[in-house]
C-alpha cells in the first residue's frame, strides 16, 4: 500500500532564510507525487506535482522540489522564505488505480511553517 | 480556482443529530471526495464517487454515508453526529483515479458537535 511520511510536524524558520521539507513515499513504482499548501482558513492549493523525467521541479510562489528515488524522497525547499509562507504544508502520493485499487491521493500528516520576523 | 463550493461553511449541531453538508462542483470532474482534517493525522479519506450513484468507502467511513445523484453534488451525511466527528471536511475533485491527475479542494466545513 503507498504511503506518505512527513518527519517534521512543525518547523519555524527566519524569513530570508532558506527553507527544505521533507517527505517520504512508500510505493512500489515511480509514484506521482505532489506538494500542496495550506493557510490558515482555506483549502489546499496544489505547489507543484512530479510525474517523470526531470527530478527537479518548479512550482509556484518559488518553491522547487527534488525527486529522488533512492531515498524514496520527495524534499520541498524554497531558497528565501517570506513571512506569507507560513501555512501547512502537505505531501501525497497518486498511484494507478489498477496498481493500488485505490482512486484517492494518499496524504501525509503535514508540516506547519511557522516564520519568524 | 476550481469551481467546488461547500456548503455550508460552519455549522455547530448537537450529539445524535443527522448532518449533511454538501459539495458542488461546476468542473464537470468525474471524481469527487470528502476528506476530513485533523490536527496530526492530515487529510484522511472517508468516501469517494467515480460517477452518478457509483460510491466507495475510504480509510474512514465508519458513520458517515454518501450520495451522487447528479454529477456536479456530491453529499456527505453523518447519521447520528458525534463528538469524534468534530473536525473540517473538505471535498475534492479530480478529473481521473490516474495517479497523475491533481485534486481539487472546496474552502471547507468547520463542523463542532456538542
Amino acid at each position: 500500500a503507498q504511503s506518505v511520511t512527513q518527519p517534521d510536524i512543525h518547523i519555524t524558520v527566519s524569513e530570508g532564510a532558506s527553507l527544505e521539507l521533507r517527505c517520504n513515499y512508500s510505493y512500489g513504482a515511480t509514484p506521482y507525487l505532489f506538494w500542496y499548501v495550506q493557510s490558515p482558513g482555506q483549502g489546499l492549493q496544489l505547489l507543484l506535482k512530479y510525474f517523470s523525467g526531470d527530478t527537479l521541479v518548479q512550482g509556484i510562489k518559488g518553491f522547487e522540489a527534488e525527486f529522488k528515488r533512492s531515498q524514496s524522497s520527495f524534499n520541498l525547499r524554497k531558497p528565501s522564505v517570506h513571512w506569507s509562507d507560513a501555512a501547512e504544508y502537505f505531501c501525497a502520493v497518486g498511484a494507478t488505480y489498477k496498481d493500488t485499487g485505490r482512486r484517492a491521493l494518499t496524504f501525509g500528516s503535514g508540516t506547519r511553517l511557522q516564520v519568524q520576523p | 480556482d476550481a469551481g467546488i463550493t461547500q456548503s455550508p461553511r460552519h455549522k455547530v449541531t448537537e450529539t445524535g443529530t443527522p448532518v449533511t453538508l454538501r459539495c458542488h462542483q461546476t468542473e464537470n470532474h468525474r471524481y469527487m471526495y470528502w476528506y476530513r482534517q485533523d490536527p496530526g493525522h492530515g487529510l484522511r479519506l472517508i468516501h469517494y464517487s467515480y460517477g452518478v450513484k457509483d460510491t466507495d468507502k475510504g480509510e474512514v467511513s465508519d458513520g458517515y454515508s454518501v450520495s451522487r445523484s447528479k454529477t456536479e453534488d456530491f453529499l456527505l451525511t453523518l447519521e447520528s453526529a458525534t463528538s469524534s466527528q468534530t473536525s473540517v471536511y473538505f471535498c475534492a475533485i479530480r478529473s481521473g483515479d490516474r495517479g497523475r491527475s491533481e485534486a481539487f479542494f472546496g474552502q471547507g466545513t468547520r463542523l463542532t458537535v456538542v
